[in-house]
């Protein structure tokens, strides 16, 4: 059973730069979720998948920010002309319908804006 | 006024003893609430969920849910320094999405 996947593990960029983080959840999960934590803070929520599509996004998420999940399989999160304010490590989580629908997290993407 | 809210800590107790870790919630319509440990550095990794009032035991963990007092707890009996890490409550108010306190970090000392 192999867990949530997130590629890169770790990501340094210029201001202004593109990035694009992509997440695998748990195979039989339909549900995924972006989230993003700052030092000292607990995860805040950014978005959600159920199968393919997205259900919401949270105000937190800047017209800078978009995500996807095509075929409701894996997810990518691309962040535009980045600012050092999106310093953070970003969190992705599933978990599986009709189920508990508890959410089981990924490795995360630590980012870094110079 | 936050939707979850933790004593920060740190809280330090030596090992063998009782740790007691509080989360207290704002929405009464909350539904599901989990405990999360974070390793510095790492992500987070579940430890428990609970969803009726009373008492869930796991192990050294053990869970206690009050919807009236909207309030729920974590118990780490006979602490190893291997508990050394912060903890977060996360509560779900049946829309998906998990709200986070900010985390209570915990030292265990040997």
């Amino acid at each position: 059973d192999t867990g949530v996947s997130q590629d890169p593990r770790h990501k340094i960029t210029k201001r202004g730069q593109n990035v694009t983080f992509r997440c695998d959840p748990i195979s039989e999960h339909n549900r995924l979720y972006w989230y993003r934590q700052t030092l000292g803070q607990g995860p805040e929520f950014l978005t959600y998948f159920q199968n393919e599509a997205q259900l919401e996004k949270s105000r937190l998420l800047s017209d800078r920010f978009s995500a996807e999940r095509p075929k409701g399989s894996f997810s990518t999160l691309e962040i535009q002309r980045t600012e050092q304010g999106d310093s953070a490590m970003y969190l992705c989580a599933s978990s599986l319908e009709y189920s508990t629908d508890t959410q089981y997290f990924g490795p995360g993407t630590r980012l870094t804006v110079l | 006024q936050k939707e979850v809210e933790q004593n920060s800590g740190p809280l330090s107790v030596p090992e063998g003893a009782i740790a007691s870790l509080n989360c207290t919630y704002s929405d009464r319509g909350s539904q599901s609430f989990f405990w999360y440990r974070q390793y510095s550095g790492k992500s987070p990794e579940l430890i428990m969920f609970i969803y009726s009032n009373g008492d869930k035991e796991d192990g050294r963990f053990t869970a206690q849910l009050n919807k009236a007092s909207q309030y729920v707890s974590l118990l780490i009996r006979d602490s190893q320094p291997s508990d050394s890490a912060t903890y977060l409550c996360a509560v779900n108010k049946a829309d998906y999405k998990l709200s986070f306190g900010a985390g209570t970090t915990v030292t265990v000392r040997a």
